[in-house]
């Protein structure tokens, strides 16, 4: 199986601030990864997918990158509706698996 | 807009089958650029995804391995929803249990409410 892991686990931001979620894979993937955020009580929302694509309806601060193993997810200003938790998921090989997710929390 | 509705039992007992129901609405199982998904979430193993149907020209169903010898996933286009049923449960099987569609092999861009299952005499 395909190993996700991110860091950080958790992070502390301002309203405003620039925040960077890294997901690495235990082998590559080329672009075959999505971003989801989660609040509490909800099912995941996907964001990014294709690992740099933006979903419909998601607001252009939150953007990804990476290729390969190493990918970053980046949110350019931070708004109080985006403290939530975050994760990647890998599509390129069964079984599907998730990163262990980075909660954005309020400082 | 697509949704997904669950139904299913929020508390099973150990030994027992766990079956969960997603209805979908404004898409159809049987789509053919479309899969059909289940997907777990718990403290202790995070986001697991456990399996998928969908139809091309047939039915399909892959399951993680973990899971095979006592998962199914099944369709029921007669009223446009798919099942999943859960073996042998022990309390480890405790989690929130999603169904997710994933229309364009790249994510889950629909996603049901969620069940928290509790395994538990």
């Amino acid at each position: 199986d395909i190993q996700m892991t991110q860091s950080p686990s958790s992070v502390s931001a301002s309203v405003g601030d620039r925040v960077t979620i890294t997901c690495r894979a235990s082998q590559g993937i080329s672009n075959w990864l999505a971003w989801y955020q989660q609040k509490p009580g909800k099912a995941p929302k996907v964001l990014i997918y294709a690992a740099s694509n933006l979903q419909s309806g998601v607001p252009s601060r939150f953007s990804g990158s990476g290729s390969g193993t190493d990918f970053t997810l980046t949110i350019s200003s931070l708004q109080p509706e985006d403290f939530a938790t975050y994760y990647c998921q890998q599509a390129n090989s069964f079984p599907l698996t998730f990163g262990g997710g980075t909660k954005v929390e309020i400082k | 807009q697509v949704q997904l509705q669950q139904s299913g039992p929020g508390l099973v007992k150990p030994s027992q089958t766990l079956s969960l129901t997603c209805a979908i609405s404004g898409d159809s199982v049987s789509s053919n650029r479309a899969t059909w998904n289940w997907i777990r979430q718990s403290p202790s193993r995070g986001l697991e995804w456990l399996g998928r149907t969908y139809y091309r020209s047939k039915w399909y169903h892959d399951y993680a391995v973990s899971l095979k010898s006592r998962i199914s996933i099944t369709p029921d286009t007669s009223k446009n929803q798919f099942s999943l049923q859960l073996k042998d449960v022990t309390p480890d099987d405790t989690a929130v249990y999603f169904c997710a569609r994933d229309s364009s092999g790249w994510n889950f861009d629909y996603w049901g409410q969620g069940t928290l299952v509790t395994v538990s005499s």
